[in-house]
């Protein structure tokens, strides 16, 4: 049972590079979410999504892009990295069903851009 | 939006003592508090939740308290031991409301000295 999982787990990117970050989970969630964490900030919401084909703004989604073309798969793009993106990307999902929110996280990326 | 504030960041408890860690948060319409325990090089996993209509639960060492009307709940820990040691985050969600997101307090690092 792999749960969610995420790739990859660390990468170097300079200023102005583009890349995917790829989420994926197996419990058939409809609920999925990018979060990145900074130190004393916590966790905070980029992007999400409540099923397949269905995106929608967080709390922090400037400078990323997200996609959700199969329900299994939740893809979070920067397409011009900059150093404030150095972060650790968590990728969540939960069931969504009658109001049962737990989320499962995966193990994270730690991205840094130079 | 929501805005959850933690105390405190940093939590040094000696082996047996118990730790508290306080969140307040500022949407009324919030009713459901998870707790998160992030351990190194891992995301985050639920350890206990509660709901608005609940004013305390408890699980085995680890028991939340919600008050309502001053929009705080905390975390209290008994008994502690050293796979205590980890950050903690309390969240605050509207169960119902799209996508059921989080909103994250920003983590308390707990340490138990053996």
């Amino acid at each position: 049972n792999a749960g969610v999982t995420q790739t990859p787990k660390f990468r170097v990117l300079k200023t102005g590079q583009s890349m995917t970050l790829l989420c994926a989970q197996d419990m058939n969630h409809e609920y999925m979410y990018w979060y990145r964490q900074d130190p004393g900030m916590g966790l905070r919401l980029i992007h999400y999504s409540v099923g397949e084909g269905t995106t929608a703004k967080g709390e922090v989604p400037d400078g990323y892009n997200v996609s959700r073309l199969k329900k299994q798969n939740f893809l979070l793009g920067l397409e011009s990295a900059a150093p404030s993106q150095t972060s650790v990307y968590f990728c969540a999902s939960s069931t969504g069903q009658g109001g049962y929110t737990e989320a499962f996280f995966g193990q994270g990326t730690r991205l840094t851009v130079v | 939006g929501e805005n959850v504030e933690q105390h405190p960041s940093t939590l040094s408890v000696q082996e047996g003592d118990s730790a508290v860690i306080k969140c307040t948060y500022s949407d009324s319409a919030s009713n459901y508090f998870p707790w998160y325990k992030q351990e190194l090089g891992k995301g985050p996993q639920l350890i206990i939740d509660i709901r608005s209509n609940v004013g305390e639960k408890k699980d085995q060492r680890i028991a939340v308290t919600l008050n309502k009307t001053a929009k705080h709940f905390s975390l209290h820990i008994t008994e502690t031991q050293p796979e205590d040691s980890a950050v903690y985050f309390c969240a605050a969600s509207i169960l119902g409301a799209a996508g059921n997101k989080l909103t994250f307090g920003g983590g308390t690092r707990v340490l138990v000295k053996p």
